[in-house]
């Protein structure tokens, strides 16, 4: 069984550029939720997708925005990139019955300069 | 104040211990609970998740939630120099969307 892939590992950006981040659910698993965190602390809840749908958000600005593929794929997009959005981004993927169950991948390492 | 706190540490025991890591939280509708363990520049790994108050037992690992005094903990016996990382504790309400409220995480440290 193939857990959570993200691509890629770690890039660096300028401030005002956009990002495109990606993520392969685990097999069975039709549910993403992506995450930042910050040095130090612990992850905060972006957006959640299910069904292609967005199904929840935290208070982040639109300039975050995602998709989800049918094959339950996803992506993480993020517009006019600000020093502060330097974080690692993880993505997490649920199977249908249990969304409660959130397992993460190993995360994309974002640097703004 | 944050809906969950979690003490950063640094806590340093020794090989063999027995390691008590804990959480408080304010939000009453917090039903599910879990502990991940995160590594250095890797991703959370789900260790237990419990549902409403309890103990569940995993191997050297106890999760015990006590929801009239909201607070969680994660117990670690006979601690190995391998159990080395940061754990997070999360939590989610039952009507809240599936979003998880994380503390920071405390670092453990086990010293052979």
């Amino acid at each position: 069984e193939t857990g959570v892939t993200q691509s890629p590992t770690h890039l660096i950006k300028t401030r005002g550029q956009q990002v495109t981040l990606r993520c392969s659910s685990q097999s069975g698993h039709n549910t993403v939720s992506w995450y930042q965190q910050a040095l130090g602390q612990g992850p905060q809840f972006i957006f959640q997708y299910y069904r292609e749908e967005e199904n929840g958000r935290g208070n982040f600005p639109p300039r975050f925005s995602g998709l989800q593929f049918p094959n339950y794929s996803s992506e993480l997009n993020v517009n006019a990139l600000e020093l502060d959005d330097s974080a690692l981004y993880l993505c997490a993927s649920s199977p249908a019955d249990r969304a409660y169950e959130q397992y993460f991948g190993p995360g994309t390492r974002l640097t703004v300069t | 104040q944050k809906e969950v706190e979690q003490d950063p540490g640094p806590l340093s025991v020794p090989e063999g211990a027995i390691v008590s890591l804990n959480c408080t939280y304010s939000n009453s509708a917090f039903q599910y609970f879990m502990w991940y363990r995160q590594y250095s520049r890797k991703g959370p790994e789900l260790l237990m998740y419990t549902y409403s108050s309890g103990n569940k037992e995993d191997g050297r690992f106890t999760a015990q939630v006590d929801k009239s005094s909201k607070y969680i903990s994660l117990f670690i016996r006979d601690s190995q120099p391998s159990d080395s990382a940061t754990y997070l504790c999360a939590m989610r309400g039952s009507n809240s969307g599936y979003a998880l409220n994380f503390g920071k995480g405390t670092s453990l440290l086990v010293t052979p």
